[in-house]
Order: structure tokens, then C-alpha cells, then sequence
């Protein structure tokens, strides 16, 4: 089975700070992964995936097969990046996505 | 193209009246994906269909639950007696004929929230 763990609910970092929104998967194949953005009661949007290797909005994440995770890094956070990020990773038949919990991401003045 | 479309966008419902949620994907899109995501929780997957076809409902409830996706028309989510438990966000998700592994990408309606009183 597969399974998306985003071990943070809430992550609260000072603009200007770097952040990292963890992500970890467990799949038995290739994974396919990707992250999504959803700013407050607005429609989930994808921010990046990893097949892509681009960077959106200054995020980037790297897969690391090794440690089964793919992380969601910024360098320098601003305040427009507060919202709910997810982790989902695509099945085998690449028709559906399952998602990891979410993490809140807070960013302060 | 108006995106994917969901409607109520807001729901209030006594114990045990019935809630119907609707999604129209984007044009051209024939996969329709509902997502449950309770309130402080994540999004759950529950149901997949194609046109008058369930592909994968591993994540529905077994009772009171049911989703269909016809040949004319929206997808319906239904929700029958539903209780305070069900109060949500109901997200409709659409994806095209090919599968997502060729670039294709899942695109996201703006949720139905449904509050049980």
C-alpha cells in the first residue's frame, strides 16, 4: 500500500526565515510525487512536481529515494506563503493521488 | 475553460436530511476524484469515477454514502442522514482521459462545505 506522512500539523517560521515542510512515503514502485498548495478556503493548486525538477514561487523539493522523502524547501519565507501544504504521491495505474495530512505553514512579520 | 465547478459551495443540514454535492470537471475531462478533508485534517480520498462508472471507492463509507458520475451531467456526491460528523470540505477533483504519469495534472474544485446542525 501506499502511504504519504507529513509528520508537522503546523510549521510557524519569521519571514525571511528558511522553511522546510517535510514529506516522507512508503511505495513499493517509482514513485511519482508532488506538492500541493491551498491558501485559505481557496481550491487546492499544484505547486510543483518532481518529474519537472522546477522551482515555483522559490519552493523546490528533491526526491531522495533513499530516505523514502520529499521535502518542500524555501530559502527565505514571505508571508504570502502561509496556507496548507500536501505531499501526494501518484499510484501505479496513474489515475490517483493519495495525499499525506497537510502541514500549516505560518509565516510571521 | 471555467474549471472545475462545484456547487453548493456552502451547505447547512439538519440530522438526518440528505446532502447532495455537485462537480462538473473541466471541459474534456472524463475522471472525477471526491476528497473529504474534515475540519484540522487532511484530504481523504474517497471515490474515483469515469463516466457511469465507479473505478475505486476504497475511501467511502460504507452506509449512507453514495457517488455517480452520469453520462449527461455533474458528478453527485450523496449524503444521505447525515450527521454532525459529515460537516466538511468536499473537494471535486478532475483529471483528463490519460493518465497523470504523461503530464497530465489533477485540477481542483473550490470545495463544498457542508455543515450538519
Amino acid at each position: 500500500a501506499q502511504r504519504v506522512t507529513q509528520p508537522e500539523k503546523l510549521l510557524s517560521v519569521f519571514k525571511g526565515a528558511p522553511v522546510e515542510l517535510k514529506c516522507n512515503y512508503s511505495y513499493s514502485g517509482s514513485p511519482e510525487l508532488f506538492w500541493y498548495v491551498q491558501y485559505s478556503r481557496q481550491r487546492l493548486q499544484l505547486l510543483l512536481r518532481h518529474i519537472s525538477r522546477e522551482s515555483i514561487k522559490g519552493f523546490t523539493a528533491d526526491l531522495n529515494k533513499g530516505e523514502t522523502s520529499f521535502h518542500l524547501k524555501k530559502p527565505f519565507a514571505q508571508e504570502e506563503d502561509s496556507a496548507m501544504y500536501y505531499c501526494a504521491l501518484l499510484n501505479n495505474a496513474g489515475n490517483m493521488l493519495t495525499f499525506g495530512g497537510g502541514t500549516r505553514l505560518m509565516v510571521k512579520p | 475553460n471555467a474549471g472545475v465547478m462545484q456547487n453548493p459551495r456552502h451547505l447547512v443540514r439538519r440530522r438526518g436530511q440528505e446532502a447532495r454535492l455537485r462537480c462538473s470537471p473541466m471541459k474534456g475531462h472524463s475522471h472525477v476524484y471526491w476528497y473529504r478533508q474534515l475540519p484540522e485534517e487532511g484530504l481523504k480520498f474517497m471515490v474515483y469515477l469515469q463516466k457511469e462508472n465507479i473505478i475505486d471507492e476504497s475511501g467511502m463509507p460504507k452506509e449512507r454514502f453514495s457517488a455517480e458520475f452520469p453520462k449527461e451531467g455533474p458528478s453527485i456526491l450523496r449524503i444521505q442522514q447525515v450527521v454532525r460528523g459529515d460537516s466538511a470540505a468536499y473537494f471535486c477533483a478532475s483529471s483528463p482521459p490519460a493518465a497523470l504519469t504523461s503530464g497530465n495534472t489533477i485540477y481542483f474544485g473550490e470545495g463544498s462545505w457542508l455543515t450538519v446542525v
